[in-house]
């Protein structure tokens, strides 16, 4: 069955770059048309989405307006994973992060990631 | 301030039937499916309908959903108090080029 496992550090600086690896089994990160997403939760914002890719005969990303100039997601075909890393973060960026898979529906996520930025 | 815009909490005795409603736009759910998820406390939300009324291998048909126009609805019977959780709707907006989720609704079985 299909599984997502997310790693990444739980304790990021204000200023400094949020990084989370979102390894995939069960299937393929190249999977034709299938969305790899991440979204944060967070009391204030509730679930928020930030941005996905997807393969259709080139990689697309999509990211939401809200962290456009600041983040990316990268998909490694080597490693079957996918990655995010969301720049310049402040205290507001503090969340639980998850990566999801799917398309209008997702229909397997992550076990999320609590990511705090603190000094 | 969500896209998507469902009632905080509502809350039925065991055994009783329970609706939460999900509003939109001409964008978001006039246009696209609506999903549901199951968020229970301190784990990753949990696709329980799809397509509008779909449900994923596994999940019981006490759950149902519907859509129309630009609302739509999760239905719940028979409830149970394992069935204590916060439930989101989603969909894509197509004019934001974003997926859209709702505030979330708090269910409480009494």
């Amino acid at each position: 069955q299909i599984q997502l496992q997310q790693s990444g550090p739980g304790l990021v600086k204000p200023s400094q770059t949020l990084s989370l690896t979102c390894a995939i089994s069960g299937d393929t990160v190249s999977s034709n048309s299938v969305p790899w997403h991440w979204i944060r939760q967070s009391p204030s914002r509730g679930l928020e989405w930030l941005g996905r890719t997807y393969y259709k005969s080139k990689w697309y990303n999509n990211y939401a307006v809200s962290v456009k100039s600041r983040i990316t997601i990268n998909p490694d075909t080597s490693k079957n994973q996918f990655s995010l890393q969301l720049n310049s973060v402040t205290p507001e960026d503090t969340a639980v992060y998850y990566c999801a898979r799917g398309d209008v529906s997702l229909d397997h996520w992550g076990q999320g990631t609590l990511v705090t930025v603190s000094s | 301030q969500s896209v998507l815009t469902q009632p905080p909490s509502v809350s039925a005795a065991p055994g009783q039937k329970v609706t939460i409603s999900c509003s939109g736009t001409s964008s978001n759910l006039g246009k696209n499916y609506v999903s549901w998820y199951q968020q229970l406390p301190g784990t990753a939300p949990k696709l329980l309908i799809y397509d509008n009324n779909k449900r994923p291998s596994g999940i019981p048909d006490r759950f149902s959903g519907s859509k129309s126009g630009t609302s739509a609805t999760l239905g719940i019977t028979g409830l149970q108090t394992g069935d204590e959780a916060d439930y989101y709707c989603g969909t894509w907006d197509s004019s934001l080029s974003n997926v859209v989720f709702g505030g979330g609704t708090k269910l409480t079985v009494l």
